[in-house]
């Protein structure tokens, strides 16, 4: 059975500064990663994916995959009120429905 | 008007009751998911459906059916409801052209067991 894992948090940062948000994998042959951001009693929505080793940017979020580390990280730059949320890391196979999100991370960003 | 959309919105049932769980959606995606969120434990796939002849047990199924009744409907039901089945649960849409990752999702259904 596929794991991903996340800390629980509640990772807290000050506001303007950097939120790391980091996310391990048990599956070698997984091949898509993505990350999706649920506020307090909403859906989840997704924000982020990426499909190949290295940094993927979109605005002031980016994304960092390590496949040799089984390792895949959001980074949100100048972080805001607005971005307190929880932050799910999901995993794919291409050539499987083996599809798994993580328990997620709690990002509060202090004003 | 949202593009995935779920009824009811909240639920109170008693145990030992059946229940079901609607969701429709108007993306037009092929691919339609049920999961329930409990605090602490993400997202657990219950059931899958890539269309509606092809309907896919995920990690949690026992205690849950479903019916794909169109390519636009799909629904969850409990046929004897458990006071551990209490949770948030979520419909999900994805389109065959993108895989399973991107997904969206519906508005939720809190279900509670007494």
């Amino acid at each position: 059975q596929k794991e991903v894992e996340q800390n629980s948090g509640p990772l807290s940062v000050p506001e303007g500064a950097i939120a790391s948000l980091n996310c391990t994998y048990s599956d070698r042959v997984s091949q898509s990663f993505f990350w999706y951001r649920q506020y307090s009693g909403k859906s989840p929505e997704l924000i982020m994916s990426i499909y190949s080793n290295g940094d993927k940017e979109d605005g002031r979020f980016t994304a960092q995959l390590n496949k040799a580390s089984q390792y895949v990280s959001l980074l949100i730059r100048d972080s805001q009120p607005s971005d307190s949320a929880t932050y799910l890391c999901a995993v794919n196979e291409d050539y499987g429905q083996n599809f798994v999100f993580g328990p997620g991370t709690r990002l509060s960003v202090l004003p | 008007d949202a593009d995935v959309t779920q009824t009811p919105r909240n639920r109170i049932t008693k145990t030992g009751k059946r229940i079901m769980l609607e969701c429709s959606q108007t993306k037009g995606h092929d691919r339609m998911y049920w999961y329930r969120q409990d605090p602490g434990l993400g997202l657990r796939l219950i059931y899958y459906s890539f269309d509606v002849k092809d309907i896919n047990k995920g990690e949690i199924s026992d205690g849950y059916s479903v019916s794909r009744q169109a390519q636009a409907k799909f629904s969850l039901s409990l046929e004897s409801a458990i006071p551990n089945q209490t949770a948030l649960y979520f419909c999900a849409t994805s389109d065959r052209s993108t895989g399973d990752g991107e997904q969206y999702f519906g508005p939720g259904t809190r279900l509670t067991v007494t």
